[in-house]
């Protein structure tokens, strides 16, 4: 199985940058997602990571190093609207192409 | 992008009845998934649902409990057996897809909120 970790909950402020870690333990590592949830819906996707390094994409980025088995999601100038659950999903070979989610770290942006 | 609706929406049914969920996908794909997401936890992967093979369970899951049809590759659908209020959950279709840029992603149904009295 796979274990992974992440913040339950998270609080920052309009306008600032957060940085949402994740830490997972896997065999056959095959790309990790990150989904953002607001409550009542579906999740959304947000990145994918499948070679170390950052991927940024507007005023989302993550970063991914296979070796360490961590992720990180980084909001730049956040927006009240980025109040949501962020979570974090690794897919493995195992699994065929389903995926496996941390528990979600629940962002809390205030004015 | 996948286009997911799902029915119902939402439901509240009777503790040992059963209630099925269907899954349409505007496209057709190859893979197709079932998640659930109890109150306040995250997603955990019930089955794949494969066309014209069984379901593939996830431990813990029986098809029994969740048997699941696969017709063909823009409809699946989950039921949920001999209910009882720990099965109060959101259920969630999800469908992988390939974007533009080559990455394959999973995009999610809008989810079937069930509650259990």
């Amino acid at each position: 199985g796979q274990n992974i970790d992440q913040p339950t909950e998270m609080t920052a402020t309009e306008g600032a940058i957060v940085q949402i870690n994740c830490t997972y333990q896997t065999s056959g590592f095959n790309g990790l997602f990150w989904y953002q949830q607001h409550a009542g819906e579906a999740p959304t996707f947000l990145s994918y990571n499948v070679l170390d390094g950052l991927e940024e994409k507007g005023r989302f980025s993550s970063f991914l190093s296979r070796s360490k088995g961590y992720s990180y999601l980084l909001l730049k100038e956040l927006q009240m609207k980025d109040s949501a659950s962020y979570l974090c999903a690794v897919r493995v070979m195992d699994s065929g192409y389903a995926l496996n989610f941390g528990k979600g770290t629940s962002l809390l942006v205030t004015p | 992008s996948a286009v997911i609706s799902q029915k119902p929406s939402r439901d509240i049914c009777q503790r040992g009845t059963s209630l099925t969920i269907q899954c349409q996908v505007d496209s057709q794909v190859t893979m197709m998934f079932w998640y659930r997401q109890q109150p306040g936890q995250s997603l955990t992967l019930i089955a794949t649902a494969n066309q014209g093979s069984e379901a593939t369970y996830e431990s813990g899951f029986v098809i029994d409990k969740f048997p699941i049809s696969r017709p063909n590759l823009t409809f699946s659908t989950l039921t949920v057996s001999n209910m009882s209020p720990e099965d109060s959950s959101i259920y969630l279709c999800s469908v992988e897809s390939r974007r533009d840029e080559g990455v394959d992603e999973q995009f999610f149904g809008p989810g079937t909120r069930l509650t259990v009295l």
